[in-house]
């Protein structure tokens, strides 16, 4: 088993409506981060967090700790949020580096 | 301009011959890390460095060689390439733990 697991492996959605992808994982960790990579290959943070929640413009990021779980939300979701959408666990005692652990992604494709 | 490149974006090569992809940030950042993307896998974590002459092992070293001999950039060499690190290679750095990580564009590498 996976030490993160996100669902679904890929999604199809229809301009507008709402999405949430979730994130799973077994290890302890410092910090998650959600990443968006589009279609030219291209990786970009969206968030960083450790506790609670985090809100850029259509984009929601939750996290809860003791279930060892997050979500990321799209809200009125658009074609151009078509991408993968990757968690990715920062995990605890690792030293220094805080070496990063990756799910293996979330295909969003949204449609007209 | 700022930010971290990696060249070449594109490279076809044979097997056994050396390659040497390349990663350079104008941030200072102390952190730099090597991921490689398969289909299939999360990214995965080649190498990585804390500073200037200071690399570690991540979770799949074999085969590749790093080094570090100014802050800005990280070089990754294939000593012999092989079929099986046919790949798509993500440079990325960081400052710190709790900062967010920043990707390069990637490297298309295929190993004929």
């Amino acid at each position: 088993k996976n030490e993160v697991e996100q669902s679904p492996q890929n999604l199809t959605a229809q301009e507008g409506e709402f999405i949430t992808i979730n994130c799973s994982y077994s290890v302890g960790i410092s910090a998650l981060h959600w990443l968006q990579q589009h279609p030219g290959g291209g990786i970009v943070s969206l968030f960083m967090l450790s506790s609670g929640k985090k809100k850029h413009g259509r984009l929601i990021a939750t996290i809860n700790i003791q279930e060892k779980h997050s979500s990321l939300h799209i809200t009125a979701s658009h074609p151009r949020d078509s991408a993968v959408y990757i968690c990715a666990c920062q995990r605890a005692n690792t030293g220094t580096a805080s070496k990063l652990t990756f799910g293996t992604g979330t295909r969003l494709q949204v449609t007209l | 301009d700022a930010g971290i490149t990696q060249s070449p974006r594109y490279k076809i090569t044979e097997t056994g011959r050396q390659v040497t992809l390349m990663c350079h940030q104008t941030w200072s950042h102390s952190y730099m890390f090597w991921y490689r993307q398969d289909l299939g896998h999360g990214l995965r974590l080649i190498y990585y460095s804390a500073a200037a002459d200071i690399t570690d092992k991540g979770e799949v070293p074999d085969g590749y060689v790093v080094s570090r001999s100014k802050t800005e950039n990280f070089p990754l060499t294939l000593e012999s390439a092989t079929r099986s690190q046919t790949s798509v290679y993500f440079c990325a750095s960081r400052e710190d733990s709790w900062e967010t990580q920043y990707f390069g564009p990637g490297t298309r590498l295929l190993v004929l």
